[in-house]
Formats: structure tokens, sequence, C-alpha cells
């Protein structure tokens, strides 16, 4: 069935580092939505992407959805303990369809 | 901003009986609701579909009689997990989608449930 394909599975950086976790689909999706999670929390949804090439940021994090829309990637610029968590992505083929989500990428930071 | 209310947050029951666990939307009418399965370290996995009024379509390999889903009101969704064995603990989380500008799920803060 369709996937939607998320790297690295896990990633440490020591504080101040940046990180970027990125998302692949093997079909052209509608929108992705990006996810965080916190360590025995439920998800807490971030942002939506839309449009080719569309660039967001919300203060130290930058989402960008490819050209092809097959493709996001959410980056953090100078990390913080608080940014600790799993990040999902979770995509969808149909503006109204189900959400297909990423495995996550785990986010550790070291103080 | 929106909420959706689950619960119990985490129970513990004897294999072979039931547990419910409610969803509820407090300041926003959801006609569908979406439940999850998460295992450890894993991603979150849709179970079925719930629609107010009418039958949950559930994922091809869900057991639609294991895991009733009852959705009554605009307001409220349940999941029932019936006849429960151990491999059934996992942890449960409904979300609901909520119109504004961002359309973004809303998720419940899980039901941790283990089977012994």
């Amino acid at each position: 069935g369709q996937q939607v394909m998320q790297i690295p599975q896990y990633q440490h950086v020591q504080e101040g580092e940046d990180f970027t976790t990125y998302c692949n689909s093997s079909t052209t999706l509608s929108n992705i939505q990006w996810y965080k999670q916190r360590p025995g929390g439920h998800p807490v949804f971030l942002i939506q992407l839309v449009k080719s090439g569309e660039v967001k940021k919300q203060k130290r994090l930058t989402f960008q959805f490819g050209e092809a829309k097959k493709n996001s990637s959410l980056h953090i610029t100078a990390t913080q303990t608080t940014d600790v968590g799993t990040y999902f992505c979770a995509g969808r083929l149909r503006s109204q369809g189900n959400l297909i989500f990423g495995k996550g990428t785990k986010l550790s930071v070291k103080p | 901003g929106a909420v959706v209310s689950q619960h119990p947050s985490w129970v513990i029951c004897k294999s072979g009986t039931s547990v419910k666990i409610e969803c509820r939307s407090l300041d926003f009418q959801a006609t569908t609701m979406f439940w999850y399965r998460q295992f450890p370290k894993q991603s979150l996995m849709l179970m079925a579909t719930s629609n107010e009024g009418s039958k949950a379509t559930y994922e091809q390999g869900v057991e639609k009689d294991k895991f009733l889903i009852n959705h009554a009101s605009l307001t409220l969704s349940t999941l029932t997990v019936t006849s429960a064995h151990p491999e059934d603990s996992s942890f449960y989380i409904c979300s609901a989608l909520t119109r504004g500008g961002n359309y973004g799920y809303t998720f419940g803060s899980g039901t941790r449930l283990t089977v012994v």
C-alpha cells in the first residue's frame, strides 16, 4: 500500500546544532502535515503544506514541500532541549483522504 | 483551541474482558473521528474511521468484531476492545479533524491499554 517514508529514525544532537528530518512518498501528495509527539504524549499538529515548493517557518522550524509534492522536510535551527520528541510527517493522497503517517524521527538533544 | 478529550488514560484489564475507550470533542462537532494504534517506538497506524450516525470504516487487517466503534453523536466516539488479549496491549489514540485555517487533526491524549 501507499507509504510515506521518513528518515532518519533517530537523531541525537548537541544543543545548538541543527536538525533535519525528511519524508518521501512514492506518489504525489495532496498535502502533507507535520506533528510533534513528546515522550509519553500525543501528537500535536504543527503545520500543513499544500502548495508545490511551499516553505513555511515557525520560529526556528522551517518546513518545505517539494516541487513534485512527493517529499517534505522539517529543519530545526539551533536545537533546544525543548525540541525533544518524535516528529511525524503525514501525507494525504487526496484533499480529504486519510492521513498516512511516516514512522517518525525521534530527536534527542544533549544539553 | 479545539480539544479532544480521551479517557481513560490508561487501563489494565484481564484477558477475555472488554474495554471501552471514549473520545469527546469538547468545543466543536466532529462528524468524523479517527482511531489509531501506536506500538512502542512506532508510528501511528490508522485502525478505523468513525462517522457519526453510520458504520465505521475499518482499515484492512483490523477486525471490526473485535474493535467495536460507535459514533452516536457529533461529539462522542467510542472504541471497545472486545475479548482483549495480551497482543491487544497498545497505545490507542483518537483524533478529529478541526476546521479552521490549519485543517490539522486534534488528537486525544491517548489510552494505554495493558492486557494481562
